[in-house]
């Protein structure tokens, strides 16, 4: 199968501050990315799709401000979380596409806790 | 708009016992559907899809799952239960017209296997 790796794998910051979180397919080029939040026993909650080259696609409720996602080569993609908050905190995990197989190929996930 | 409705939090079941984890879809179009497992702390893995053809799909570590289009449902099921088998796994659905291009999850059901 396809290889995701996203990296951190987890981060502790201070309110306020901003942190970025790196998601890139090793061994497939993914014109599309997904980034996922999940809450503790949730589900995933689709946040943005990242096209290579172009502006995200943010869900309805997600701060594009907020979240910021740069997809700027077909192998990596970038969610900065700015001024993050404690209700920041939470597991993010970004998805690539292969294109033509429709399963999604999944990094190991960055938990990000505020304090 | 598309959804994924997964109608049990929890499944118990016994070592060497059959499984089964339901799944029900809604999506406008040709369904693509999946299944993913996830381990504590970890990104999702792949395990099986159906896009067309036979209604049942053989995946990954001897998981197969029943496509009903009557009943919209893609139920996965196993016929020997492992203790290695305890995950959380999501049914996802992603649909095929314009605007359905997203993955949409299930809130997962949590598999316990007992020896």
């Amino acid at each position: 199968g396809a290889v995701v790796s996203q990296h951190p794998s987890w981060v502790i910051c201070k309110s306020g501050t901003s942190v970025k979180i790196e998601c890139r397919s090793l061994d497939f080029q993914a014109t599309t990315m997904f980034w996922y939040r999940q809450f503790p026993k949730q589900s995933l909650m689709l946040m943005a799709t990242s096209n290579e080259g172009s502006k995200a696609t943010y869900e309805q409720g997600v701060e594009k401000d907020k979240f910021l996602i740069n997809h700027a080569s077909l192998t990596l993609s970038t969610l900065t979380v700015t001024s993050a908050h404690p209700e920041d905190s939470s597991f993010y995990i970004c998805s690539g596409d292969r294109g033509g197989t429709g399963e999604l190929f999944f990094g190991e996930g960055s938990r990000l806790t505020v304090l | 708009a598309q959804s994924v409705a997964q109608p049990e939090d929890q499944v118990n079941v016994a070592e060497g016992n059959p499984l089964t984890v339901k799944c029900t879809y809604s999506v406008s179009g040709n369904p693509y559907l999946f299944w993913y497992v996830q381990y504590p702390n970890r990104g999702l893995q792949f395990l099986l899809k159906y896009i067309t053809g036979d209604n049942l799909v053989k995946g990954s570590y001897g998981f197969e799952a029943e496509f009903n289009k009557s009943q919209t449902s893609f139920h996965l099921k196993k016929p020997s239960a492992l203790v290695s088998d305890s995950a959380l796994y999501f049914c996802a659905v992603r649909g095929t017209n314009t605007g359905g291009f997203k993955t949409i999850f299930g809130a997962g059901t949590r598999l316990f296997v007992k020896a």
